[in-house]
């Protein structure tokens, strides 16, 4: 079975630091992956995803997420963060085995960005 | 605007009463999934549909039950056989064509007193 994991639950930043969100998973075919962010409250919004070609995605807020095969991992990073990054983010995995479209998701980390 | 929409948002629920969560998107998606999120534990697929009159079971699917009438509309019920149900249910739909990225509604608080 896929998995996906997320090592760090929480992860505390001071504003306009770095930061990376890890998101290692656990298969030796092809896969999409996938960052969604959740405010509080709300629903998961689609941040970036890795389908084919170029291994590094960006988002149009400054994440961008590099996909590497050799160590099965898809991490997330921002140069410098701001209050309005702080949300749950989710990395998720679709395994492409033909067998329709089933994400697997990781169990979340919670950035916390403090002045 | 096209998007997903669930009702109600928040719900309150005595024991052994079945509820039932609304799902309707206009986004012409063939698929549609109903997820249950707890703290600390992620997303877990209870149903999906990928087309109409049908749908499967996800991982944890005991003590829910979906209906797939309408290619718009994906139903979840939270029948009195779910032991822990009090959770936040998210609801989304995507095309079954190329990559599938899915588009999630706002969510449904189910709290059991």
């Amino acid at each position: 079975a896929q998995s996906v994991t997320q090592l760090d639950s929480q992860v505390p930043v001071f504003e306009e630091a770095p930061v990376e969100l890890r998101c290692n998973y656990s298969s030796s075919v092809s896969v999409y992956l996938f960052w969604y962010v959740q405010y509080p409250n709300q629903g998961l919004q689609l941040l970036l995803k890795y389908l084919s070609g170029s291994t590094l995605v960006e988002s149009i807020n400054g994440f961008e997420a590099e996909f590497n095969k050799s160590q099965t991992s898809f991490h997330l990073r921002k140069p410098s963060v701001h209050i309005s990054d702080t949300a749950e983010y989710f990395c998720a995995v679709n395994i492409l085995t033909g067998g329709g479209n089933k994400l697997t998701f990781g169990t979340g980390t919670q950035l916390k960005v403090e002045l | 605007d096209g998007g997903i929409t669930q009702s109600p948002k928040y719900l309150f629920r005595k024991e052994g009463q079945n509820v039932t969560l609304s799902c309707e998107q206009n986004l012409n998606h063939d698929a549609m999934y109903w997820y249950r999120q707890d703290p600390g534990q992620g997303l877990r697929l209870i149903y999906y549909s990928q087309i109409v009159n049908d749908f499967q079971k996800g991982d944890i699917a005991e003590g829910y039950s979906v209906s797939r009438e309408k290619k718009e509309s994906f139903p979840l019920t939270v029948t009195s056989a779910q032991k822990n149900p009090t959770a936040f249910y998210l609801c989304a739909s995507s095309s079954t064509k190329g990559a599938n990225v899915l588009t999630f509604g706002a969510g449904s608080r189910l709290t059991v007193l």
